[in-house]
């Protein structure tokens, strides 16, 4: 069975300083590797989706790398602001019907 | 543009009460989800539909009942509730097999099951 694990559970950066959260997954056969942010009483909003046959993926001061390979993927967030401030869900999909296997999440504090 | 809507945003129930929660999308999407979300244990998916009309098991569907008459339209209910299920319930929607494309998800109902 697919585990997706996200450590650290949580962290604390002071604004400018670059965010870097990980994600690993136990089974290589992935389909893609999503990652997503999630607000306080909110739903997700995805930020990266990168295919199996990729290796990263960029929007704006995001940056997802994936090595299927040892079974990790890390999200970039260059210059942090607090406004990034959320908790940040990485999630596999292992077969074309689209199902996630997500992992429990980082949740990131920027301080000012 | 909607996209995906999920009906009510809170409830609380008494054990052994039913309820239904209704999600709409207006994206066209044929695959819809719905996942559960607790505590330190991410999200986790309950039952999913590939088409109108057709529904399937996900990881953890016992005590929940889903229907998808209508394409836009994904219903998942309880029977009898039990304070086990008291959770964060998502909804969510996408193209369907051979996209490569994300997940859009609603924001979320919250029960509480006493």
């Amino acid at each position: 069975k697919q585990e997706v694990t996200q450590i650290p559970a949580a962290l604390s950066v002071p604004e400018g300083e670059n965010l870097v959260l990980n994600c690993s997954f136990t089974d290589s056969a992935i389909y893609n590797l999503q990652w997503f942010r999630q607000d306080p009483g909110k739903g997700l909003t995805s930020l990266l989706l990168i295919q199996s046959s990729q290796r990263e993926q960029t929007s704006g001061r995001l940056n997802a790398s994936l090595d299927k390979s040892s079974g990790r993927s890390t999200l970039y967030i260059a210059a942090s602001q607090p406004g990034d401030s959320a908790t940040y869900l990485c999630a596999v999909s292992t077969d074309s019907w689209g199902k996630l296997q997500f992992g429990a999440g980082t949740q990131v504090v920027v301080t000012p | 543009n909607a996209g995906v809507t999920q009906t009510p945003k809170f409830r609380v129930l008494k054990t052994g009460q039913s309820m239904t929660l209704l999600c709409a999308q207006d994206m066209n999407h044929e695959y819809m989800y719905w996942y559960r979300q607790d505590p330190g244990m991410g999200l986790r998916l309950i039952h999913y539909s590939v088409g109108e009309g057709t529904t399937a098991k996900g990881e953890v569907p016992d005590g929940y009942n889903v229907s998808r008459l209508k394409k836009q339209n994904f219903l998942l209910g309880l029977e009898s509730a039990a304070p086990s299920q008291t959770s964060v319930y998502f909804c969510a929607s996408g193209l369907g097999q051979g996209y490569n494309s994300p997940l859009h998800f609603g924001n979320g109902t919250r029960l509480t099951v006493t």
